[in-house]
């Protein structure tokens, strides 16, 4: 039973406007949330995180928001650049060392 | 050089035969776990490890085992390989710091490697 779950498996936007992507999880421990990009024949790696004692959270063009009372996430970036196509995890802990992920969104960014 | 490395990058392989896959860190971290994805699925938890003493069952652990040999090598093995574990296999190693009582803990993973079971 998967508790982080990123129901749009694709998405695809102009370059220069914003890309949203989105992330729900069942598991009301989780308390530190984390999104990671992923390309082809790379490992994942580290993007953005924010902790449950905060709604929102900046680094660049990169914006997580969270909304702990309808368990939901999202990632905004703006603007979109060709080099952000890849997959996107969304991922949860709760309080432990173990994370949870989500299947994934497969971004491209369109010239 | 990169802080997480894994061998093979890709590996073929035949039903029942035993395989080892490699993952090393220079990032010094003491937690190492294995993953791996499948289409759809993202990525799940085979095994972890918090030190060299101390190795975990993740959710999918059977048909795997693991051997912490250093604080810098975790290595997973498929005793007698399967079909259904054709995937893609990532390492990682992780950090925590505790901010406002939230663990926060971020993990760091290797390129991946590509196992195909015929």
């Amino acid at each position: 039973d998967q508790q982080v779950k990123q129901n749009s498996p694709s998405l695809s936007v102009q370059e220069g406007r914003i890309s949203i992507l989105n992330c729900d999880y069942t598991n009301s421990m989780f308390d530190y949330f984390l999104w990671y990009k992923k390309y082809p024949a790379e490992g994942p790696t580290f993007l953005i995180s924010i902790s449950s004692i905060k709604d929102k959270n900046e680094d660049g063009r990169f914006t997580v928001f969270l909304n702990k009372s309808a368990k939901h996430l999202s990632l905004h970036i703006v603007p979109s650049q060709p080099g952000d196509s890849a997959v996107y995890f969304c991922a949860a802990s709760a309080n432990d060392y173990k994370l949870s992920f989500g299947a994934g969104t497969t971004v491209t960014v369109r010239a | 050089d990169a802080d997480v490395t894994q061998t093979p990058r890709n590996r073929i392989t035949k039903t029942g035969k035993r395989i080892m896959l490699e993952c090393s860190q220079t990032k010094g971290h003491d937690r190492m776990y294995w993953y791996r994805q499948d289409p759809g699925l993202g990525l799940r938890l085979i095994y972890y490890s918090f030190d060299v003493k101390d190795i975990n069952k993740g959710e999918i652990s059977d048909g795997y085992s693991v051997s912490r040999q250093a604080q810098a090598k975790f290595s997973l093995s498929l005793e007698s390989a399967i079909p259904n574990q054709t995937a893609l296999y990532f390492c990682a190693t992780s950090a925590a710091s505790l901010e406002g009582g939230v663990l926060q803990e971020t993990q760091y993973f290797g390129p991946g490697t590509r196992l195909l079971v015929l």
